[in-house]
């Protein structure tokens, strides 16, 4: 069974559409996380969700909205899709703990493609 | 949040032991050191963590000298697969907020 499983793998659309992706995690973590990584292959954190609440909402334009129905799911849901939005996308989980950065798990990452 | 410095690139052949070393000159006191890995097309993966002395699991080893400044992760004896991306964290708990680096690009060559 997948720990971290994202949907869809890959997604190709033009400017100015509406896109989500979904993310799904078994591992019974609190805490869900979404990242970018973009062409450069930097790695930022974009949104946290701890136990449904939003903990992490990193510098990132209101056309993305992350939604946790409950603890084992984060969606990205992204409004009028720029070309510069063209990424990899990744969703992880983790515990969180007081002392230190608990080992996270990551899904297998979307690529969002904006034509 | 502490910021960390490493090589861009690294060669090595297989069989060969490599040591990555990062350097974390602000770490604090209550900071981890993480090491990730992460292939082509995929997401990281934890490799190993510590905070200081040496860790060792079953893929790594994690040196940590007495200042705790530096850090040096060494993959014993790699191989083909071992090519990635290998990136060096330091954080403490809280909303565990993992900064990445750029990373060190591992090419393992025949």
């Amino acid at each position: 069974d997948t720990a971290v499983s994202q949907t869809p793998k890959y997604l190709v659309t033009q400017m100015g559409n509406d896109k989500s992706i979904k993310c799904e995690q078994n591992l019974g973590h609190d805490t869900m996380y979404w990242y970018k990584q973009d062409s450069k292959k930097f790695l930022k954190i974009m949104f946290s969700y701890n136990n449904k609440e939003l903990i992490i909402n990193e510098t990132v334009p209101n056309r993305f909205s992350p939604k946790s129905p409950d603890k084992a799911h984060l969606n990205l849901h992204i409004n009028s899709l720029e070309l510069g939005d063209s990424a990899v996308y990744f969703c992880a989980s983790s515990h969180l703990t007081q002392e230190k950065n608990t080992e996270a798990f990551f899904g297998q990452g979307t690529r969002l493609t904006v034509v | 949040l502490a910021k960390t410095t490493q090589p861009i690139s690294m060669d090595s052949y297989e069989g060969q032991e490599v040591n990555i070393t990062c350097s974390h000159n602000n770490i604090a006191t209550n900071d981890y050191i993480t090491w990730y890995q992460q292939f082509p097309s995929q997401g990281p993966r934890f490799i190993i963590q510590g905070y200081k002395t040496k860790v060792t699991n079953e893929v790594a080893s994690l040196f940590i000298p007495a200042d705790r400044k530096s850090s040096t992760l060494s993959l014993p004896r790699v191989s083909l697969s071992d090519t990635a991306v290998y990136y060096c964290l330091v954080g403490s708990g809280g909303y565990n907020k993992l900064i990445f680096g750029a990373g060190t690009r591992l090419a393992v060559h025949p």
